[in-house]
C-alpha cells in the first residue's frame, strides 16, 4: 500500500465540469508534487509546495488550480478542462524540498469528455 | 538544461537472465539520482536512490551505480523474475529538487 493517497482513482468529467483532486500524506514531509503523465511517457512536473507555500509552477494553465491547505493535504481543483488534458496525475511528497526521496500516490486517471 | 536519457527503450529477455538498464544525464551537477518502478495504470515505486557522493545502492537483487562524472548510471537486475515486468525509471534531483525524469525502459521478463 502507498504512504501517499490519492482520491478518486478514477474521474470522467465534461468540458464545462468543476472538479478536485485529493492528495493526502502522513509522513510529516513538507514538499508536496503534482505531476501529469500521458501514456508512454514520463511525469511532467506541475506544481511543487514547499511547507506550504507554492514553490514551482511550470507554467501550468490557469484551468489547474492548486491548493494545499495543511502539511498533509493537497488539492487539484479543475474547470474547463479540454480532451488533451486527459492523463494520469499523480501526487508525490518528500521530506523537504531537496526531493530525497519522493514518494508516489497511485494517481486519478482522468478523462475529459 | 539536464537531459535524461535512458537504453534500452525495451528489452525482453528470458527468466533468470542478469540485466542491466542504463540511464545517462547531461548535467553532473546532480543532488541524487533516482531509480523507478511503474507497473501499468500505477504510480511509481522508488527502488534505490543514490545520493550525489555515493557510487552505489544496493536492495535485495537490485543494484543501482552512480559514475557522475561521466553522467551515468546502472541498475542491474539480477535473475530476473516475471513479477519484474514493468517500466523502470531513471531521475535526477538539482538544486531545485525537481526531478528530471528519462524516457524509461520498459522490461519483459518472459517465463
Amino acid at each position: 500500500d502507498t504512504e501517499v493517497t490519492q482520491t478518486p482513482k478514477h474521474l470522467v468529467m465534461g468540458m464545462t465540469n468543476k472538479k478536485s483532486l485529493k492528495c493526502e500524506q502522513h509522513m510529516g514531509h513538507r514538499a508536496m508534487y503534482w505531476y501529469k503523465q500521458k501514456a508512454k511517457k514520463p511525469p511532467e512536473l506541475m506544481f511543487v509546495y514547499s511547507y506550504e507555500k507554492l514553490s514551482i509552477n511550470e507554467s501550468v494553465p490557469s484551468r489547474f488550480s492548486p491548493e494545499c491547505p495543511n502539511s498533509s493535504l493537497l488539492n487539484l481543483h479543475l474547470h474547463a478542462l479540454q480532451p488533451e488534458d486527459s492523463a494520469l496525475y499523480l501526487c508525490a511528497s518528500s521530506q523537504d524540498r531537496t526531493g530525497l526521496p519522493q514518494h508516489f500516490g497511485d494517481g486519478t486517471r482522468l478523462s475529459i469528455l | 538544461k539536464q537531459e535524461v536519457t535512458q537504453i534500452p527503450a525495451a528489452l525482453s529477455v528470458p527468466e533468470g537472465e542478469n540485466l542491466v538498464l542504463n540511464c545517462s544525464f547531461t548535467d553532473s551537477a546532480i543532488y541524487n539520482l533516482q531509480w523507478f518502478r511503474q507497473d501499468p495504470g500505477k504510480g511509481l515505486t522508488s527502488l534505490l536512490l543514490i545520493q550525489s557522493s555515493q557510487r552505489e545502492q544496493t536492495s535485495g537483487r537490485l543494484n543501482a551505480s552512480l559514475d557522475k562524472s561521466s553522467g551515468r548510471s546502472t541498475l542491474y537486475i539480477a535473475a530476473s523474475q516475471p513479477g519484474d515486468s514493468a517500466t523502470y525509471l531513471c531521475a535526477v534531483t538539482g538544486n531545485t529538487g525537481k526531478l528530471i525524469f528519462g524516457q524509461g525502459t520498459t522490461l519483459q521478463v518472459k517465463p
